[in-house]
């Protein structure tokens, strides 16, 4: 069975510029959330999503958003980048809703220069 | 919101040798505590995780004990190896619309010399 897979793994990008990430969960699985993990703050939820819907969202700024589609795969977008959010972004799937394993992806590490 | 300290931050061991890290959280409502090992260049894999209405659990070489009265819970890794070495973290989950949202602790460095 395929893992949790994240496009791209690597990306340059300028202040001010958009910016948007791929995560393609474990077939089955339809949760899905997105972490933030920074030397400074460590690992750090941004937010959940459950059949395309926003369940869970953590203490980021609207700069960060999301979205699921139909078939699990979820996006997430960061808009007018600042340097500070450099850090590896990192995907996570899982079968249920329950307290059930979540199976990280590799991460996309963004850098903004 | 959740609180989670975990300590050593850093942590050197020869081979052979046992391990253990710490973590204390702050929310009651915490009741699904996963622990997780990062290598170099990939994601978080999840080791052992334990819930609330249990003390204790073991897997081979890892154990994980949890005092709720106390909010902590540590993990226990017996007759380390150098492909112990890793980055370790403990998270505390509570509920949350349908879902278990982890915080995580700041990650251990875990050093298994050979």
């Amino acid at each position: 069975k395929a893992g949790v897979t994240q496009t791209p793994r690597y990306l340059i990008k300028t202040r001010g510029q958009q910016v948007t990430l791929s995560c393609s969960p474990i077939s089955g699985h339809r949760s899905v959330s997105w972490y933030q993990q920074t030397p400074g703050q460590g690992l750090q939820f941004l937010f959940e999503y459950f059949s395309e819907t926003q369940r869970n969202k953590g203490n980021f700024p609207g700069r960060f958003s999301g979205r699921q589609f139909s078939n699990s795969r979820s996006e997430m977008n960061v808009s007018t980048l600042e340097l500070g959010d450099s850090a590896l972004y990192l995907c996570a799937s899982s079968l249920s809703q329950g307290p059930s394993e979540q199976y990280f992806g590799p991460g996309t590490r963004l850098t903004v220069t | 919101g959740e609180n989670v300290e975990q300590h050593p931050s850093t942590l050197s061991v020869q081979e052979g040798d046992s391990a253990v890290i710490k973590c204390t959280y702050s929310d009651s409502a915490s009741n699904y505590f996963p622990w997780y090992k990062q290598e170099l260049g990939k994601g978080p894999q999840l080791i052992i995780d334990i819930r609330s209405n249990v003390g204790e659990k073991k897997d081979q070489r890892i154990a994980v004990t949890l005092n709720k009265t106390a909010k902590h819970f540590s993990l226990h890794i017996t007759e380390t190896q150098p492909e112990d070495s890793a980055v370790y973290f403990c998270a505390a989950s509570r509920l949350s619309g349908g879902s278990y949202i982890p915080t995580f602790g700041r990650g251990t460095s875990l050093i298994v010399h050979p």
